[in-house]
């Protein structure tokens, strides 16, 4: 069964730091997101992004965010001077199309812990 | 704005029983719904939806779930609970028209005990 695949698993950096988060989504989906889930809180939805650009973004996706499809493959996650508060899980997702009762398919996650 | 609500932060059944677990939502439109199951350090899966006829929709390991339109509700269900079922539970809603995004309950945990 097709996957998202998501790397790194875990990583740990110091505030400040860029981050950057890969994720290479099923190869015939056309929609991509991120979400974040913080230890203990609800799965939150951060941006979502079609035709090599943002289709929608939360208030928590500010300046410190951006996401990139560099390539055919890879959609990537930046994140510029990381806080304390990004500590997290962060999903990326894909589905087919963006609308109706299409599934989201997600990756196993990257926890990102900010010391 | 959508919305969804788990009330429950954990649910406990022996195994055998049956389970439910409850969601809420509130949206402007058409409702698109589905839960999906997160394991112990995994990812998110996909476990049903609802579109539109059958209000009782039945999706993988068993469960099912069940819209109601009056209530605003999309429980899911299992006649009978396995240990293996444990894990965190999120509902989640779409608004018809969308472009796509998901909005998850606060998610439950259930602990089903041999």
């Amino acid at each position: 069964e097709p996957e998202v695949t998501q790397t790194p698993s875990h990583q740990v950096t110091q505030m400040g730091q860029e981050v950057i988060l890969r994720c290479v989504p099923i190869s015939n989906h056309l929609y991509f997101y991120w979400y974040r889930q913080i230890l203990g809180q609800k799965v939150e939805f951060l941006v979502s992004f079609y035709n090599n650009e943002i289709s929608e973004k939360s208030e928590i996706f500010d300046d410190q965010f951006s996401v990139e499809r560099p390539d055919g493959s890879n959609f990537t996650l930046k994140i510029r001077s990381t806080k304390l508060e990004d500590s997290a899980m962060y999903f990326c997702a894909s589905s087919i199309a963006g609308v109706g009762a299409n599934v989201l398919t997600f990756g196993a996650g990257s926890r990102l812990t900010v010391l | 704005a959508q919305s969804v609500a788990q009330p429950e932060d954990q649910v406990n059944v022996a195994e055998g029983n049956p389970l439910t677990v409850k969601c809420t939502y509130s949206v402007s439109g058409n409702p698109y719904l589905f839960w999906y199951v997160q394991y112990p350090n995994r990812g998110l899966q996909f476990l049903l939806k609802y579109i539109t006829g059958d209000n009782l929709v039945k999706g993988s390991y068993g469960f099912e779930a069940e819209f109601n339109k009056s209530q605003t509700s999309f429980h899911l269900k299992k006649p009978s609970a396995l240990v293996s079922d444990s894990a965190l539970y999120f509902c989640a809603v779409r608004e018809d028209g969308n472009t796509g995004k998901l909005i998850f309950g606060q998610g439950t945990t259930l602990q089903v005990k041999p």
